[in-house]
């Protein structure tokens, strides 16, 4: 089956800081990879995809790269800030005929502080 | 911008009682979805409609819940005889039809309470 596993929060980080936020997956067929955020209050936003392996996903300074080598698909931002502060979820679909079923990751919860 | 609505925000019933979960998916869309989310928890898919059926269902989507698309606009859940286990956030959500890798857009969820 499908899973995506995802570091454990919650991640407690300074502002201008790096962030990065493991995320490892199994799939059988060939998976496409998004980075979904919640924040506070409100539903799920895509933040980034990947479809294919080598791919870098990039949006509002967050980054991931498809290494289909390793299984993963780890978000990265330069310089965080205090928006940046949500619930970022991991996610693989393999499109069938369910569509593009989501599996999501355990969610990480990352706060920036001031 | 496009987007997927769902009333109402939060629902607070009884257990036992039956709930129906209302959404709009974005107009163009064919693939429409809900998952849910216990507090605290990741979120997990529970049925997946296209072409006026479910096309995948999980094991949590038992024969107490059902999905129905009433209209041409209308996508609702419907839980039978709510458990307290049913407590969660609720989200609809809807894709094109037909690409791998295609983006799901979210509603802002259904809170449900159940006392």
């Amino acid at each position: 089956g499908n899973s995506v596993t995802q570091m454990e929060g919650p991640v407690t980080l300074s502002e201008e800081a790096f962030l990065t936020i493991n995320c490892t997956y199994t799939a059988t067929g060939y998976p496409s990879l998004f980075w979904y955020v919640q924040y506070p209050g409100e539903g799920l936003q895509l933040l980034l995809k990947a479809t294919k392996a080598d791919d870098k996903g990039s949006n509002k300074g967050f980054e991931a790269t498809y290494r289909k080598e390793t299984t993963s698909f780890h978000l990265e931002k330069g310089s965080v800030q205090v928006s940046d502060s949500a619930v970022y979820f991991c996610a693989l679909s393999v499109f069938g005929a369910a569509g593009n079923k989501l599996t999501f990751g355990g969610g990480t919860r990352v706060l920036v502080k001031p | 911008e496009p987007e997927v609505t769902q009333t109402p925000s939060h629902q607070v019933t009884q257990m036992g009682q039956e709930v129906i979960l209302r959404c709009v998916p974005i107009s163009n869309h064919l693939y429409f979805y809900w998952y849910r989310q216990i507090l605290g928890q990741k979120v997990e898919f529970l049925v997946s409609f296209y072409n006026n059926e479910i096309s995948e269902k999980s094991e949590i989507f038992d024969d107490q819940f059902s999905v129905e698309r009433p209209d041409g606009s209308n996508f609702t859940l419907k839980i039978r005889s709510t458990k307290l286990e049913d407590s969660a956030m609720y989200f609809c959500a809807s894709s094109e039809a037909g690409l791998a890798g295609a983006e799901q857009y979210f509603g802002p969820g259904t809170r449900l309470t159940v006392t």
